[in-house]
């Protein structure tokens, strides 16, 4: 499973756009990009998953290079509760098994 | 629909003594899969089993066991517990043995401390 580096932790105002970076040099042809979100004390939240270019859902937008060696999680103007771990995940779609990182903490303040 | 359910939520043991932990998966998952997060970090696949058949297992020892009931639900012993045991024990599910990574549904975990 290729490795993937994010930043430990961020700091963000309410109602700002956060963007969360992950390199993953090490991408193969057939691996995904996922998100995941935890909460303290809870499982994992899977939030988006993209292949190439960029994905967009209702909670954030994934933007992808053409290389695919890094990708962006994007979250629109952010509120306390969107403070948590974010995992950015890097694998075969169809892996029995996902590896998370350390995650990045993002703290959201008033 | 009940989501992915563990129990006990809490759990405190001795160094040396042995563990049961619960999963139940949501209703017509056949697929658990058993992730231990220690404090700071990641969770780590240990186990993931379908239609009571182990399809994966990851780097633990073999104080670390599993299995999968007809229904579905699956149990993770540990025995010989050690003080780095302790952590966040989390169980997901999903519908097949392989899934899209959107597909796995994490319950809320059992904190296990080992003292």
């Amino acid at each position: 499973l290729a490795k993937t580096t994010q930043p430990i932790s961020m700091d963000s105002y309410e109602g700002q756009e956060v963007n969360i970076t992950c390199s993953h040099n090490n991408i193969a042809t057939n691996d995904y990009i996922t998100w995941y979100q935890q909460f303290p004390s809870q499982g994992p939240r899977f939030i988006i998953q993209g292949y190439k270019t960029k994905v967009t859902n209702e909670v954030a937008s994934l933007f992808i290079p053409a290389d695919r060696k890094s990708s962006t999680l994007s979250l629109p103007r952010v509120s306390l509760s969107d403070t948590a771990v974010y995992y950015c995940l890097v694998g075969l779609t169809g892996a029995n098994n996902l590896f998370f990182g350390t995650g990045t903490r993002l703290t959201v303040i008033p | 629909d009940a989501g992915v359910t563990q129990s006990p939520t809490h759990l405190i043991k001795t160094r040396g003594q042995q563990v049961t932990l619960r999963c139940s998966p949501i209703s017509g998952h056949k697929s658990v899969s058993w992730y231990q997060q220690v404090l700071g970090q990641g969770p780590q696949f240990i186990f993931q089993y379908y239609e009571k058949e182990e399809r994966g297992r990851g780097n633990f020892p073999d104080r670390f066991s599993a299995r999968q009931f007809p229904n579905y639900s699956s149990e993770l012993n540990v025995n010989a517990l050690l003080l780095g045991d302790s952590a966040l024990y989390l169980c997901a599910s999903s519908l097949a043995d392989w899934a899209s990574n959107y597909g796995y549904t994490f319950g809320s975990g059992t904190r296990l401390t080992v003292v």
